[in-house]
């Protein structure tokens, strides 16, 4: 079966440090990938995804991820942590059947 | 654009009561989920519908959770009789997967409290 684990349910990291959130999946064949934020109170937005083209994806707020399939990792990465980024993000896959599943998350604190 | 639209934002009510939330996916979106997520853990697929069939309804708790989709657009989720563990925030998402792999486009939830 299909799941992601997130290491580390709590990331504090000083304004303007780098930012990085771990996510593994288990997968027998390269999935889909994606990586969501949630700010208090409000749904999920998409960060970016993977599906199979560039390793190395772009997303918004100066987010980006690389798929390392050796590693069976995604991790999620950004260069300079601003205050508005503290937040709960998660990492989700989603397999050939175009089921989701999504890991337990990782709460984001930013510091000044 | 309109995003997905789900209603109320909070419910509370006791054990043993029932409770309905409701859902109006992006227009022309084929693909609709249902999730529950508890406190302190991530989302978790309950119903995920395509058209207004049903695609994966596996970890739907059939003995006491209901959803429907008529005529493929707005959907219903229903806990009848509801329990303590039910609270959590029920997230409702849509997509588009005409051309592919296509994004999950998520409400705001609906926060449900069993007291």
């Amino acid at each position: 079966a299909q799941s992601v684990t997130q290491l580390g349910s709590h990331v504090s990291v000083s304004e303007g440090a780098l930012v990085l959130l771990r996510c593994n999946y288990s997968s027998s064949v390269p999935p889909y990938l994606f990586w969501y934020v949630q700010y208090p109170n409000q749904g999920l937005q998409l960060l970016l995804k993977y599906t199979s083209a560039a390793t190395l994806v772009k997303g918004i707020n100066g987010f980006e991820a690389e798929f390392k399939k050796s590693e069976t990792s995604f991790h999620l990465t950004k260069p300079s942590a601003h205050m508005s980024d503290a937040a709960e993000y998660f990492c989700a896959v989603r397999n050939t059947g175009n089921q989701f599943y999504f890991g337990t998350g990782t709460s984001l604190t930013v510091i000044p | 654009e309109a995003g997905v639209a789900q209603s109320p934002r909070y419910k509370i009510i006791e054990k043993r009561q029932s409770v309905a939330f409701w859902c109006n996916p992006i227009s022309g979106h084929a693909t609709l989920y249902w999730y529950q997520q508890i406190l302190g853990q991530g989302p978790k697929l309950l119903i995920q519908f395509q058209n207004n069939g049903v695609v994966d309804d596996s970890q739907l708790p059939k003995d006491r959770f209901s959803a429907e989709r008529l005529k493929g657009v707005d959907s219903t989720l229903k806990i009848q009789p509801a329990k303590l563990e039910d609270s959590a925030v029920y997230l409702c998402a849509s997509s588009d997967d005409s051309y592919g792999v296509d994004t999950q486009y998520f409400g705001p939830g609906t926060r449900l409290t069993v007291l």
